[in-house]
């Protein structure tokens, strides 16, 4: 089955810098790739997503790269906000999702 | 997105009873909904996936006897904990797809998760 690897587990950046957080995974049929913020005791949400056409995908001060040829994708988020404190997780659709350990994002005012 | 709600979104119950939790999908019909696990600092496990009027598929080391799942309509999806034990205490969470055809990558939304603590 997919294998996805995602790092760092923690991620302290200052209120305006960027943050960067990558995941690996193993199977090449994979073809979508979603990452989810998640909020201390809700449910994930959606941000963003990718489909393995794609190279990358910007919203606003969220962008996904994606190299399907490394198979890794990577979650940028620019300038940064406290708000944006949360657990972020990516996956990867192997006929069900596959997801990374999640990354704990701290955002210093 | 979808909209997806949980009922209840906190549960305290004994050792010994069961407890039903509910997943419903507010604004589309969802043929397939999932259960996922997370355990405190830890990733989603995938539980099982429920499919609308037939049977839950489980993933290997879920106990489908334990683990009762109920997908009677296109907006609702039932978890029963049964006999529920302290270490079943954890954070329930179902998602619905976005829809796509077979073969077809789909988006997955989450409802807010129901947090279970067994006594």
């Amino acid at each position: 089955g997919e294998n996805v690897e995602q790092h760092p587990s923690t991620l302290s950046v200052q209120e305006g810098d960027s943050a960067v957080i990558k995941c690996t995974y193993s199977d090449s049929a994979s073809n979508y790739f979603p990452w989810y913020k998640q909020e201390l005791g809700k449910g994930p949400q959606l941000i963003i997503d990718i489909r393995s056409n794609v190279g990358e995908k910007k919203d606003q001060r969220i962008a996904v790269t994606l190299n399907k040829t490394a198979k890794h994708f990577s979650l940028h988020i620019t300038e940064t906000q406290p708000e944006d404190s949360a657990v972020y997780f990516c996956a990867a659709d192997s006929n069900q999702f596959y997801f990374g350990t999640g990354t704990s994002l701290t955002v210093i005012p | 997105g979808a909209v997806v709600s949980q009922h209840p979104s906190w549960v305290i119950c004994k050792s010994g009873t069961s407890v039903k939790i509910e997943c419903r999908s507010l604004d589309f019909q969802a043929t397939t909904m999932f259960w996922y696990r997370q355990f405190p600092k830890q990733s989603l496990m995938l539980m099982a996936t429920s499919n609308e009027g037939s049977k839950a598929t489980y993933e290997q080391g879920v106990e489908k006897d334990k683990f009762l799942i109920n997908h009677a309509s296109l907006t609702l999806s039932t978890l029963t904990v049964t006999s529920a034990h302290p270490e079943d205490s954890s954070f329930y969470i179902c998602s619905v797809t976005g829809g796509g055809l077979a073969g077809i990558a789909y988006e997955q939304y989450f409802g807010p998760g129901t947090r279970l603590t067994v006594t």
